[in-house]
């Protein structure tokens, strides 16, 4: 079984440029999850959708960065504008039920310059 | 706030030496205890998960463990392919699905 695939796994662009994370989760799994992880910070939960449905995001740090998920195959991650304070590893997860363990992609290094 | 502190921050072992990890939490009320290995460059991996005091789980070389405060991960004659980041995160109940992370105990195991 294929597991959370991310792409890309690295980004590097510059200061104000639209960037897009995309996930594509386990098949059946219900849940979806959005992470960031710095040296800094470690690895902190963004957002997470539950049937294509957003249910927390209080993780989202500003209005720069939004998340949908159109169907249950796939979402993004978007930041607009970018700033160098974006630069971190973003992870994406998939659960499939409340009681189960999240199960993570390798996530998109993205550097902003 | 649910806070989780992970101890030590690293360790350096030889192969065949056993230790063990500490993961210490504070939560109104714990739905679950959840251990990750990451190796670099790679998500996290699923490992175990505890829900109540006193429960145990064993993987390999692996065996966590948990008490009302903290969790346990000790590792019994570790391997070099051991060395890895080892993360725990709680679950609360009020929280859903939210996962509260370690900052985690990278561990080097020498050959």
């Amino acid at each position: 079984d294929a597991g959370v695939i991310q792409s890309p796994r690295h980004e590097v662009t510059e200061m104000g440029q639209e960037v897009t994370l995309r996930c594509k989760p386990i098949s059946g799994h219900d849940y979806l999850f959005w992470y960031r992880q710095t040296m800094m910070r470690g690895l902190e939960l963004l957002i997470y959708f539950n049937n294509n449905v957003p249910i927390d995001d209080s993780g989202m740090p500003e209005d720069r960065f939004s998340a949908k998920m159109p169907n249950a195959s796939f979402s993004t991650l978007k930041i607009q504008p970018s700033e160098p304070r974006d630069s971190a590893v973003y992870f994406c997860a998939s659960q499939q039920q409340w009681n189960q363990p999240q199960h993570f992609g390798d996530g998109t290094r993205l550097s902003i310059l | 706030e649910d806070q989780v502190t992970q101890s030590p921050e690293a360790l350096r072992l030889q192969e065949g030496e056993s230790s063990s990890l500490n993961c210490s939490y504070t939560v109104s009320g714990l739905r679950g205890l959840f251990w990750y290995r990451q190796d670099p460059g790679k998500g996290p991996e699923f490992l175990f998960t505890l829900y109540s005091a006193g429960e145990e789980k064993e993987k390999e070389r692996l065996k966590a463990t948990l008490t009302k405060k903290e969790s346990f991960l000790h590792i019994t004659a570790p391997k070099p392919e051991d060395s890895a980041t080892y993360l725990c995160a709680v679950q609360e109940d009020t929280s859903g699905s939210r996962l509260t992370f370690g900052e985690g105990t990278q561990l080097t195991v020498n050959p």
